[in-house]
């Protein structure tokens, strides 16, 4: 079936301890999204792809970086986690057509000990 | 700028029970798209349903339906006989599509969390 994959599904990683979170998509939709989300919150943007057009949010924190060396795969670095920086965080693709919707994969929960 | 409001920070209900989840929308765009997703213990958002801003259809899947009324700007949710395994987070959401015709990005409200006792 096609869908969004992201691995690990729970990162345990130390404080200041460098970190990546992979998503993968089978589904070969132009946009794919990073949304971190914190307990009792809703997911909150953090960064998207258009194909290679990277697109920022404006209160995303520097800490917060991302690649995608081609259509399936993406990456969320946090280069000094901090203890603020666990949550869970979601990967979300989309079709490039405006009607389409943002499909979620399973999310990686990560931990800052 | 676009805002949702889901009211209902908790739901408890018995099993078979039914449950109507509200959201309320704010936006000054006339075509947007309007979504349910389901966040499960697990963590995953699933996606139940889009509707957007000239279908005002209401729409019946299962158990689930939806009821959309641009006049009091919500698209409720209502879940019939429900059951345990409908307990979750709910998030109504918001997408605005923007003049060169590619949607912007979701506005969630802050997600009901619905408890399906036995």
């Amino acid at each position: 079936d096609a869908m969004v994959i992201q691995n690990p599904r729970y990162q345990v990683t130390q404080f200041g301890k460098p970190v990546t979170l992979s998503c993968s998509q089978t589904l070969n939709h132009n946009v794919m999204y990073w949304y971190q989300q914190k307990s009792s919150q809703a997911p909150k943007l953090l960064f998207h792809y258009y194909d290679k057009d990277f697109n920022n949010e404006a209160d995303t924190p520097d800490n917060f970086q991302s690649r995608r060396p081609n259509t399936s795969f993406c990456f969320l670095d946090i280069r000094s986690p901090g203890l603020g920086d666990a949550a869970m965080y979601l990967c979300a693709t989309r079709s490039g057509t405006s009607t389409d919707t943002q499909y979620f994969g399973p999310g990686t929960r990560l931990t800052v000990l | 700028a676009q805002k949702v409001t889901q009211a209902q920070t908790e739901i408890s209900v018995v099993e078979k029970e039914d449950v109507t989840l509200d959201c309320v929308y704010e936006t000054r765009d006339t075509t947007y798209y309007l979504f349910w997703y389901k966040q499960p213990p697990s963590g995953e958002l699933v996606f139940l349903i889009r509707r957007n801003s000239f279908d005002e259809q209401n729409e019946i899947s299962g158990r689930y339906s939806w009821n959309f009324q641009k006049s009091t700007s919500s698209f409720n949710f209502t879940i019939t006989a429900s059951q345990v395994v409908d307990s979750a987070v709910y998030f109504c959401a918001l997408s605005v599509v923007i003049s060169s015709g590619s949607a912007r990005q979701l506005t969630f409200g802050s997600g009901t969390q619905l408890t399906v006792l036995p």
